[in-house]
C-alpha cells in the first residue's frame, strides 16, 4: 500500500535557528511529492514539489526540500525560521493507481516557531 | 480568480439530516477531490473525480455520495449526517496528470449533534 509518514506531531524550533519538517513516503514507482501549508482555519497552500531532477527543490516563503531516492525521504526544511513559519504542514505523494493520479497526504505536523 | 470555492463555510446539522456540500473551480482543472480532516489523521480522501462524468471512491466514502455536475462544480452529499461525520470538509482540483499540485479550498467546519 502507499502511504506517506510525518514521524513528528511537533516541532519546536527557535526564531533564527534552521527547522527540518521530517516526511517519508512508500509507493511503487517514480513518486511525485509535495508539501503544503496550512493556517488557522484555512484551507492548504502549495509549498513546493518534487518531479525530477535536482533533488534540492525551493520553494515559497524561503522553504526548501531535499529528496532522497535511498531513505525514500523528502525533509522541509528552511535556514532561519521565522515566527510567521508556525503552522500546519503536510507532505504528500501523488502516484498512478488504476490510471488515476490521487494525492496521498500524510498525518501533519505542527511548526511551532518561538520568539 | 476564485480558484476553489466552498459552501457553506460552517454547517451543524442533527443526526439524521441530510446535507450537500458544494465545490466549484474556475481553473479549468480535470480532476476534483473531496477530503476530510480530523485530529491526528491528516486528510483522507472520501471520493474524487478523475475527469468530467467520473467518480471514485477514495480511502473513507461511506456515508457520503458525490456529483460531478459539470467540469467546474464537484458536490459532496451526506444522506444521514451522523456524529462520525464531524469534521472539516476540503475540496480540491488539479490537473489530471502526476506533476502537478492541487488547489485547495477554504474549507467546511460541519457539525453533527
Amino acid at each position: 500500500a502507499q502511504s506517506v509518514a510525518q514521524p513528528e506531531d511537533q516541532v519546536n524550533v527557535a526564531e533564527g535557528n534552521p527547522l527540518t519538517v521530517k516526511c517519508t513516503y512508500s509507493v511503487s514507482g517514480n513518486p511525485y511529492l509535495f508539501w503544503y501549508v496550512q493556517y488557522p482555519n484555512r484551507g492548504l497552500q502549495f509549498l513546493l514539489k518534487y518531479i525530477t531532477g535536482d533533488n534540492l527543490v525551493k520553494g515559497s516563503y524561503g522553504f526548501e526540500a531535499e529528496f532522497n531516492k535511498s531513505q525514500t525521504s523528502f525533509h522541509l526544511k528552511k535556514p532561519s525560521a521565522l515566527v510567521s513559519d508556525s503552522a500546519l504542514y503536510f507532505c504528500a505523494v501523488r502516484t498512478p493507481t488504476s490510471g488515476t493520479y490521487k494525492y496521498i497526504f500524510g498525518t501533519g505536523t505542527r511548526l511551532k516557531v518561538l520568539a | 480568480n476564485a480558484g476553489v470555492t466552498q459552501t457553506p463555510k460552517f454547517q451543524v446539522l442533527k443526526t439524521g439530516q441530510s446535507m450537500t456540500l458544494q465545490c466549484a473551480q474556475d481553473m479549468n482543472h480535470n480532476s476534483m477531490y473531496w477530503y476530510r480532516q480530523d485530529p491526528g489523521m491528516g486528510l483522507r480522501l472520501i471520493y474524487y473525480s478523475a475527469s468530467e462524468g467520473t467518480t471514485d471512491k477514495g480511502e473513507v466514502p461511506n456515508g457520503y455520495n458525490v456529483s460531478r455536475l459539470n467540469k467546474r462544480e464537484f458536490s459532496l452529499r451526506l444522506e444521514s449526517a451522523a456524529p462520525s461525520q464531524t469534521s472539516v470538509y476540503f475540496c480540491a482540483s488539479s490537473w489530471t496528470g502526476g506533476r502537478t499540485e492541487a488547489f485547495f479550498g477554504q474549507g467546511t467546519r460541519l457539525t453533527v449533534v
